[in-house]
C-alpha cells in the first residue's frame, strides 16, 4: 500500500460550479478524515468518518459542502456553488482505529488544491 | 477551545547547526502530539507522535519531547541539513470530547542555508 491517495491534485472552476475530490485511504484504516488548509495556517478540521458513519463535522463544513464515505472505503467531498473563498488546499487523511502505541496517528495524503476564479 | 502556537514562525539556520521548534496547547487533556513535516504545496509528512504517558520520541535525528503539564512539546533538529527545509506543524489530539480532530499550530518555517 502506497498511502493515501487523493483525486485531483489540483483543480481550478469559475465561481458558482460544483467540484468533488475523491480520497482513498490506507487499506483498512476505519478512521477518514477531511481538513481544509490556506495560505500560511495549519490544517483545520472539517469532518470524521469511522467506517461508513459521518460522526462529526465541523461549523466550517456549510451546507455547500457534503461528504460520504460508501461502504468505507474511500471518501468523497462535494463543494456546490463554489464561491472564491473556498480556494484552499483539501487534505484527506487516514488511521487505524486501534494499533498499539500509535492510536489515531493520522496519515495524510498528498492533497487537492482547489483555485476558484 | 483547544488552541496550538509555534515559535518562532520563521527560522533561518546555516547548514550543521542544532536547532529546537517550539509548540504550546492551551488544553493539557491531550491523548498524544503528532509533528508533521509539509514541503510547499504538497501534504503532511508524519515525523513523530508522542503519546500522552510518553516523554520524547526519537527518529535518526530528530527528537520531539512532550511536557503535559506545561502544555509544551519541542522538536530538536541535530546537524541540520538543506533538505531539512520546510514548514514544521504541531497537532494535538485531544482527549474526551471532540476527540476525533487534530488542532494544529500555524506551523514553523525552516530553512537550512547551505
Amino acid at each position: 500500500d502506497t498511502g493515501v491517495s487523493q483525486d485531483p491534485r489540483h483543480k481550478i472552476t469559475k465561481r458558482g460550479q460544483n467540484v468533488t475530490f475523491r480520497c482513498d485511504p490506507i487499506s483498512e484504516h476505519n478512521r477518514l478524515y477531511w481538513y481544509r488548509q490556506t495560505l500560511g495556517q495549519g490544517p483545520e478540521f472539517l469532518t470524521y468518518f469511522q467506517n461508513e458513519a459521518q460522526l462529526e463535522k465541523s461549523r466550517l463544513l456549510s451546507d455547500r459542502f457534503s461528504a460520504e464515505r460508501p461502504k468505507g472505503s474511500f471518501s468523497t467531498l462535494e463543494i456546490q456553488r463554489t464561491e472564491q473563498g473556498d480556494s484552499a488546499m483539501y487534505l484527506c487523511a487516514s488511521s487505524p482505529n486501534n494499533m498499539a502505541g500509535h492510536y489515531n496517528e493520522q496519515f495524510f495524503g498528498p492533497g487537492t488544491r482547489l483555485t476558484v476564479l | 477551545k483547544q488552541e496550538v502556537t509555534q515559535i518562532p514562525a520563521a527560522l533561518s539556520v546555516p547548514e550543521g547547526e542544532n536547532l529546537v521548534l517550539n509548540c504550546s496547547f492551551t488544553d493539557s487533556a491531550i491523548y498524544n502530539l503528532q509533528w508533521f513535516r509539509q514541503d510547499p504545496g504538497k501534504g503532511l509528512t508524519s515525523l513523530l507522535l508522542i503519546q500522552s504517558s510518553q516523554r520524547e520520541q526519537t527518529s535518526g535525528r530528530l527528537n520531539a519531547s512532550l511536557d503535559k503539564s506545561s502544555g509544551r512539546s519541542t522538536l530538536y533538529i541535530a546537524a541540520s541539513q538543506p533538505g531539512d527545509s520546510a514548514t514544521y506543524l504541531c497537532a494535538v489530539f485531544n482527549s474526551g470530547g471532540s476527540n476525533y480532530k487534530l488542532t494544529f499550530g500555524k506551523g514553523t518555517l525552516l530553512t537550512v542555508n547551505p
